[in-house]
């Protein structure tokens, strides 16, 4: 089944050092999202890549990168977490900009900062 | 300030009940607006999508209006079951279309179906 994966489900990082969230599609969807998710509120967007265009929301801390070295493949990284960076990071696909079908989830990477 | 506002405590329905829930928003003029399905640990999963010249729309037991003078989307769903249970999110896709286009979600409002 076409799907988005998202590994690994579960991550524990030391607070200041360097982690990296991966997310893959099968769908051949041109946007690929990062969004943000701390319990009992809504998800919120981090930044997006249009094709090759990257797009970063204007309140996303620097602290925050992505990658997409091609169709099938984005990345987070954040470089140096913090406790309040422990969250839900959800990546979502869509056929193009204007979402007609809906966005399609990963099942979400669970990020712990210790 | 740009707001979704979704109902923030949880809707306790009886099975077989109709669940009506309620989406607000403030200073936004969404072109269309979506609602999806949240399991806990899990992504959201997309229900429906409604176009703002739409008043209703209809999925087997979903229904969702779109009200763009009162900016309010209700959300029902008919014959409720305990697997219906989860948190239901709305969302509102802005931006005009193409590269920065994008969805904002509301806080969801979680929804128990008792037996």
């Amino acid at each position: 089944d076409a799907m988005v994966i998202q590994n690994p489900r579960y991550q524990v990082t030391q607070f200041g050092k360097p982690v990296t969230l991966s997310c893959s599609q099968t769908l051949n969807h041109n946007v690929m999202y990062w969004y943000q998710q701390k319990s009992s509120q809504a998800p919120k967007l981090l930044f997006h890549y249009y094709d090759k265009d990257f797009n970063n929301e204007a309140d996303t801390p620097d602290n925050f990168q992505s990658r997409r070295p091609n169709t099938s493949f984005c990345f987070l990284d954040i470089r140096s977490p913090g406790l309040g960076d422990a969250a839900m990071y959800l990546c979502a696909t869509s056929r193009e900009g204007r979402a007609l079908y809906g966005y399609t989830f990963g099942s979400g990477t669970r990020l712990t900062v210790v | 300030s740009q707001k979704i506002e979704q109902n923030s405590e949880a809707l306790n329905i009886q099975e077989g009940k109709t669940a009506t829930l309620t989406c607000n928003y403030t200073n936004y003029s969404p072109a269309y607006l979506q609602w999806y399905r949240q399991d806990p640990g899990r992504g959201p999963v997309f229900l429906l999508l409604i176009r703002e010249n739409e008043k209703e729309k209809r999925k087997e037991r979903l229904k969702v209006t779109f009200d763009t003078t009162l900016k309010q989307s209700l959300f029902h769903i008919t014959a409720s079951q305990p697997a219906d249970s989860a948190t239901y999110l709305c969302a509102l896709d802005i931006g005009g279309g193409g590269a920065t286009n994008k969805l904002i979600f509301g806080t969801g409002t979680l929804l128990a179906v008792q037996p």
